[in-house]
């Protein structure tokens, strides 16, 4: 049963669009996480969020931002996307941070021509 | 920056056998590692975590941590056509208590 919703499942847009990706966990979870997997399936963190704490992969560019509203949900956003930004992301949720399991939504895939 | 290195890229077995699936880790400090289970389209799943030197079993997995050797290794028992996908090991950061994943194994069981 999915319990991290992510929309859309899939964006196809041109260089030098905005971007917005969804997230919505159901878990109750005070931590949410943007991963961003590349087409050799490598993970990469992007930002972790908790209790409006926001970590953030210091490799990611500054075009990524990530927005919360609530604990429940954390936005992707993507302000002038570049070819390289072609990507699957994925959403995640956990209790706390470090030891506790991750819940992945099923990602975005994201195709910049 | 914690690194994280699997084996091999790709492995087929015949429906019944063990699947064997290495990852090796950069730091000895790591906290727990995770072995994660992803099928095509879908998000990765956690399988079964790790923190102890020893091995830990649960159901037809089977895990064994060597911290000396920065070594961790994933056994499924009585492989099925249903074990096919990718296998992602993880590592839990001891500095930012982040999640630094490998780039996966691709598991194929021939029924």
């Amino acid at each position: 049963e999915t319990a991290v919703f992510q929309t859309p499942n899939y964006h196809v847009t041109q260089v030098g669009n905005e971007v917005s990706f969804n997230c919505k966990q159901t878990l109750g979870h005070d931590t949410m996480y943007w991963y961003k997997q590349d087409s050799k399936k490598l993970l990469k963190i992007m930002f972790s969020y908790n209790n409006k704490q926001l970590i953030v992969n210091e490799t990611v560019p500054r075009r990524f931002s990530p927005q919360s509203s609530d604990k429940a949900h954390l936005n992707l956003r993507i302000k002038s996307v570049e070819p390289e930004d072609s990507a699957v992301y994925l959403c995640a949720s956990s209790q706390w941070t470090g030891q506790d399991t991750q819940y992945f939504g099923p990602g975005t895939r994201l195709l910049v021509l | 920056q914690e690194k994280v290195q699997q084996s091999p890229e790709s492995l087929i077995v015949p429906e019944g056998a063990m699947s064997s699936l290495n990852c090796t880790f950069s730091n000895s400090a790591s906290q727990s590692i995770w072995w994660y289970q992803q099928h095509p389209g879908k998000g990765p799943e956690a399988l079964i975590s790790i923190f102890s030197n020893g091995n830990k079993k649960e159901g037809r997995l089977t895990v064994y941590l060597n911290r000396a050797s920065l070594h961790v290794s994933l056994h499924i028992r009585d492989s099925q056509p249903s074990d096919s996908a990718v296998y992602l090991c993880a590592v839990i950061s001891s500095g930012s208590w982040q999640l630094i994943f490998g780039s996966g194994t691709q598991l194929t069981v021939m029924p």
